[in-house]
Parts: C-alpha cells; sequence; structure tokens
C-alpha cells in the first residue's frame, strides 16, 4: 500500500530535550516536505527537500532541522524544543513537479507534539 | 508569494442541505488550486484539484469547485451533504512551474453536519 507514515504518532517532552520525528514513504518520491498545523493559522511549512542531499526553508523554519540522506525518508529535528513548538506535524511526499504541470501531495497522518 | 483566504472558520449545515465553501487566493503568479480534507484525528487528503482546462471540477465523494479567475475564487460545493462529511477542509494553492511543489494553505474551514 502506497503511504506516508510518521512516527511517534503522540509526543509529550520537556524543553530543551532533542527530539526526532520521522518521516517514510514508499513511493519512490523525490519531493518531500514537512508542515505544522495550528488553529487559526491552518498548514505552514517548514522545511522541503527536492532530492537527496537537496534540502531548504519553508516558512517557518526557525527552530527546526532535517536531512534528507536516503530517498524514501525525511527525520524532523528539534534539536531544543520549546512549547510554542507544541503542534500538529505533517510530512508530504509527491514527485518532482514539472514546469507545466503539479504533483499531487500526499500526507502522513500527523505527529502531535507537546513541549512541556 | 502567495495567500489564500477561507473567511468561514465554522459552517454548520443540516444533513441533505447544499453547501458552499468560500476561498480566494492572491498571488502574482499563475497558480494550481486544491481542496483538502481532514477528517478528526487523521491526516489530510486530496478532495479536488485544479490545474487547467475546464474551470468546473469535480472531485471525490459528490464535492465540485468552480476556479474563477476574474474574482480569485475557488469555492468548493456540495449540493446534499452526508453527516460523514464533518470534517475540516483546507483550500491551498501551489505556483506554476518552479517554486517546487510547495502547498500554501488557508486556516481551514470547519463543516459541521448535523441531523
Amino acid at each position: 500500500e502506497a503511504q506516508v507514515t510518521q512516527n511517534p504518532r503522540y509526543l509529550i517532552t520537556v524543553t530543551g530535550k532533542k527530539l526526532t520525528v520521522t518521516c517514510s514513504q514508499n513511493m519512490n518520491h523525490e519531493y518531500m516536505s514537512w508542515y505544522r498545523q495550528d488553529p487559526g493559522l491552518g498548514l505552514r511549512q517548514i522545511y522541503y527537500s527536492m532530492n537527496v542531499e537537496v534540502t531548504d526553508k519553508g516558512d517557518v523554519p526557525e527552530g527546526y532541522k532535517v536531512s534528507r540522506k536516503e530517498k524514501r525518508n525525511f527525520p524532523l529535528i528539534l534539536e531544543s524544543p520549546s512549547p510554542n513548538q507544541t503542534s500538529l506535524y505533517f510530512c508530504a511526499s509527491s514527485h518532482t513537479p514539472g514546469q507545466q504541470f503539479q504533483e499531487t501531495q500526499y500526507f502522513g497522518p500527523g505527529t502531535r507534539l507537546l513541549v512541556l | 508569494a502567495q495567500s489564500v483566504t477561507q473567511l468561514d472558520s465554522q459552517v454548520p449545515v443540516f444533513e441533505e442541505a447544499p453547501v458552499e465553501l468560500r476561498c480566494n487566493y492572491s498571488s502574482s503568479v499563475s497558480v494550481y488550486l486544491f481542496w483538502y480534507v481532514q477528517y478528526p484525528n487523521q491526516g489530510l487528503q486530496l478532495l479536488l484539484k485544479y490545474l487547467s482546462g475546464s474551470t468546473l471540477v469535480k472531485g471525490i465523494n459528490g464535492f465540485e469547485a468552480e476556479f474563477n479567475k476574474s474574482q480569485t475564487s475557488f469555492h468548493l460545493r456540495k449540493p446534499s451533504v452526508h453527516i460523514s462529511d464533518t470534517a475540516e477542509y483546507f483550500c491551498a494553492v501551489s505556483p506554476l512551474g518552479g517554486g517546487g511543489n510547495k502547498l500554501t494553505f488557508g486556516t481551514g474551514t470547519q463543516l459541521k453536519v448535523e441531523l
């Protein structure tokens, strides 16, 4: 089954304790992205990756890191989490869009993070 | 840069009634348009998308949307809603060509279908 998986699905942590949220896709997609969802703000892009070893900042990258060492995986790293990073996080993937067409993004089930 | 406005944060409607969820966008370049649905405690699922061609787009679960370039709108409609349509709906845009695959989302509209 084609899917995007995220782990963990729920996480409670304390300020300053490093954590990693994993994202994996089995569709051989080049493009992967992380979003955070907050009430009244919709989804905002944190980081994205066009392919292996190619990553770039989205709209709200502060306090986050990513890496893309393999095509299927795109982990989100919070080196020193703070309470304002309490949110619902989504990973998404797609094939690379061409100049004349768009590729549908597939979303993972989400990771709910609480930073105390 | 792009922005998306969903003016209605909540829309209550009775079952079998029609519904329209409004979406307006702003962009200096041409865009692709999307509607996603998020059921409680689930990820986002694509309802429909407009890339080019006919401005009336049909999606899954009986939803459709119409692209109006002059009004920069992409409103979502369903002629008769079901209780199972209760969910949050997000409108999103992505720039044509280049710019990667970035989606800019609206703030969402919570559709609540009541008996």
